[in-house]
C-alpha cells in the first residue's frame, strides 16, 4: 500500500511560470519531508526538505509547503526554467525511521 | 569528492541466473540504502544498513534477494535465482545517519533486465 502518493505522473509548464508539484501522504506520524530531483540515467539528488514543525521552507526558486491537516506536501518552483525538467520525487520519514518515496512526477518546462 | 558508485550500470541476464549489484558509499557515511525503482511503485526501500549492520530488511521482496555489507566501503545486493519481474533500476544511497533527517546521496543506479 502506497504511503506516499504523487497523483500527477506528469506536468508541463511554460518557462517563467510557476510549477506546482503535489504529494499526499497517509500517516500523520511522518515527521520529515523531502523532495528529490532526478534526471534520466542519474540517481535522485536532494532538493529541499521540511520538518513537520514548519509549514513552509524556501530555498531560492524552490519552496516547499506542508499542510499537516490535509496530509499534503507541495513543491513550488518559480520561475520555472528548462533545466528544471526532471522527475521529482517526494519522500517522507516517519518516527520509526522509515523512508517512503512517491512514484514521481515528470516535469517538463517548455522554453 | 566521489559520490556513491554503483556497478554495473547495466546488466542483462537470463532468467535463473545469479545477479550481483555492487555499491561503494561516500567515504565517512555510516548508513547505506538499497532501493528499487519501478513505474508502478516508484522508489521502494529494500534494505538499509547502519554501521554495516542490516537494520530494516522488510522491503526485501523475497528470499531470492539478499544484501551484505562486509565493510564500510562496500555493499552487494544479490538476486538468486533472478526472474523477469526483477527487472528494474536498483539504486544505492548513503548518508551520515539513517535515524535523522540527513538527505541521502544516490548513485546513478543499475538498470537490470532479466530475460
Amino acid at each position: 500500500d502506497q504511503q506516499v502518493k504523487q497523483n500527477s505522473p506528469s506536468l508541463s509548464v511554460q518557462e517563467g511560470r510557476i510549477s506546482i508539484l503535489n504529494c499526499d501522504y497517509t500517516n500523520s506520524m511522518f515527521d520529515y519531508f523531502l523532495w528529490y530531483k532526478k534526471y534520466p540515467a542519474e540517481g535522485p539528488t536532494f532538493l529541499i526538505s521540511i520538518s513537520s514543525i514548519k509549514d513552509k521552507n524556501e530555498d531560492g526558486r524552490f519552496t516547499v509547503f506542508l499542510n499537516k491537516s490535509a496530509k499534503h506536501l507541495s513543491l513550488h518552483i518559480v520561475p520555472s526554467q528548462p533545466g528544471d525538467s526532471a522527475v521529482y520525487f517526494c519522500a517522507v520519514l516517519n518516527t520509526g525511521n522509515q523512508f517512503y518515496f512517491g512514484t514521481g512526477t515528470s516535469l517538463t518546462v517548455i522554453p | 569528492d566521489a559520490g556513491v558508485i554503483q556497478s554495473p550500470r547495466h546488466e542483462v541476464t537470463e532468467m535463473g541466473q545469479e545477479v550481483t549489484l555492487r555499491c561503494k558509499p561516500i567515504s565517512g557515511h555510516n548508513s547505506l540504502f538499497w532501493y528499487r525503482q519501478t513505474m508502478m511503485r516508484g522508489l521502494e526501500l529494500l534494505i538499509y544498513f547502519n554501521n554495516n549492520v542490516p537494520i530494516d530488511d522488510s522491503g526485501m521482496p523475497e528470499d531470492r534477494f539478499s544484501a551484505k555489507m562486509p565493510n564500510a566501503s562496500f555493499s552487494t545486493l544479490k538476486i538468486q535465482p533472478s526472474e523477469p519481474r526483477d527487472s528494474a533500476v536498483y539504486f544505492c544511497a548513503s548518508s551520515w545517519f539513517a535515524h535523522s533527517n540527513q538527505p541521502q546521496h544516490f548513485g546513478d543506479g543499475t538498470r537490470l533486465s532479466i530475460l
